[in-house]
């Protein structure tokens, strides 16, 4: 079946580091990869996506590259701020089927 | 801007209540889907809806039912509420046009707790 694991968290950064949370997925076909971010006391919302192999989504600083040979997904961003404080979700979503699937999501912390 | 709009931010219920959970969204959307959030877990999908009194189960059904009378509204329905139904729901929709690609939309969530 189709899942998504991502690194556990809470990461926690100082301002201007530099972060990598890890996505790793299983899945037949070819799926399309999502970032989604969830704020403190909000729902979801798209942060970038990528729908083929070697696409690069990106969007607010962030990127991620779509890695058919590592199965992977990683979101980087080069100087995160505190603002960036939330939780990430990876997920997928593969032809024929219109839900998502998420991984557990990675609360990110970042420190002034 | 898409809105999707939750009834509720924070429900408590007593086990054994029949509780309604609504969501409406502003855009026309064919699709819509409940998920709970739980810690750990990440987000599974309940039920989703791609047209009105169209539904299909999801992951984690059971316990649940759903109502999509209108296309703008999609309910959900806890028959009969159990303290393990305790968690963070999460309405979302898309518009039903784009297949896998689609971004979904999602409302703030309604936390509900089951004494």
């Amino acid at each position: 079946g189709n899942s998504v694991t991502q690194m556990e968290g809470p990461v926690t950064l100082s301002e201007e580091a530099f972060l990598t949370i890890n996505c790793t997925y299983t899945a037949t076909g070819y799926p399309s990869l999502f970032w989604y971010v969830q704020y403190p006391g909000e729902g979801l919302q798209l942060l970038l996506k990528a729908t083929k192999a070697d696409d690069k989504g990106s969007n607010k600083g962030f990127e991620a590259t779509y890695r058919k040979e590592t199965t992977s997904f990683h979101l980087e961003k080069g100087s995160v701020q505190v603002s960036d404080s939330a939780v990430y979700f990876c997920a997928l979503s593969r032809p024929g089927r219109r839900a998502l699937t998420f991984g557990s999501g990675t609360r990110l912390q970042v420190q002034p | 801007d898409v809105k999707v709009t939750q009834s509720s931010r924070y429900l408590v219920k007593r086990t054994g209540e029949k509780v309604f959970l609504e969501c409406v969204q502003d855009m026309d959307h064919e699709n819509m889907f409940w998920y709970r959030q739980d810690p750990g877990l990440g987000l599974r999908l309940i039920y989703f809806s791609y047209d009105v009194k169209m539904k299909e189960k999801g992951d984690i059904p059971e316990g649940y039912s759903v109502s999509r009378e209108k296309k703008e509204r999609f309910s959900l329905i806890l028959e009969s509420a159990s303290t393990n139904q305790t968690s963070m729901y999460l309405c979302a929709s898309s518009p039903g046009l784009a297949g896998a690609q689609e971004t979904q939309y999602f409302g703030p969530g309604t936390r509900l707790l089951v004494l």
